[in-house]
């Protein structure tokens, strides 16, 4: 398997601009977690989906924020409109119901500038 | 909700010496406890776990205890290498919240030849 896969690897715009960030999860995966990353704040999750439903969204900073799963093999986080505190990166992972772990895609590295 | 701590924030060690991070969380109901290794401009990758049933895990080099009464657990690493340098997040992991992870700041872990 080709583990989680997250597109771009990187991401560089102009604040007010819409920022779309893809992520596939592992085949028979159904859990998806969406996670940001900055110095500030750590680790934290944004939002995760099973089976397809977003299930709590409590994480998003701000309705600028969102997040869709139409289908079981990928998902999307789009920020409208990118703001400079908005860099970060941002870590797609995914797991099996049964199974504890969360396996982690490479992320995508975005600058809001 | 859950929060994680963890300690050190740095630790740098002579290559051979161990090294210990420890990590405290504040639900008891908290059932799954895993360690991720991020190394730079990498994704954080499970290198060892423990579920609220057992006190001890060993793999190699590595080691996690749990005191569920004091709440807290700790990631040992002995005979450390230079490729033991990372950052490593110790999290937390709760049914009632589905299973998600609160992580802890990290650890940035120096190991000097």
């Amino acid at each position: 398997d080709a583990g989680v896969i997250q597109s771009p690897r990187h991401e560089v715009t102009e604040m007010g601009q819409e920022v779309t960030l893809r992520c596939k999860p592992i085949s028979g995966h159904d859990y998806l977690f969406w996670y940001r990353q900055t110095m500030m704040r750590g680790l934290e999750l944004l939002i995760y989906f099973n089976n397809n439903v977003p299930i709590d969204d409590s994480g998003m900073p701000e309705d600028r924020f969102s997040a869709k799963m139409p289908n079981a093999s990928f998902s999307t986080l789009k920020i409208q409109p990118s703001e400079p505190r908005d860099s970060a990166v941002y870590f797609c992972a995914s797991r099996l119901t049964g199974s504890y772990e969360q396996y982690f895609g490479p992320g995508t590295r975005l600058t809001v500038t | 909700g859950e929060n994680v701590e963890q300690h050190p924030s740095t630790l740098s060690v002579q290559e051979g010496d161990s090294a210990v991070i420890k990590c405290t969380y504040s639900d008891s109901a908290s059932n799954y406890f895993p360690w991720y290794k991020q190394e730079l401009g990498k994704r954080p990758q499970l290198i060892i776990d423990i579920r609220s049933n057992v006190g001890e895990k060993k793999d190699q080099r590595i080691a996690v205890t749990l005191n569920k009464t004091a709440k807290h657990f700790s990631l040992h690493i002995t005979e450390t290498q230079p490729e033991d340098s990372a950052v490593y997040f110790c999290a937390a992991s709760t049914p009632r919240h589905g299973q998600n992870f609160v992580f802890g700041p990290g650890t940035r872990l120096s190991v000097l030849p």
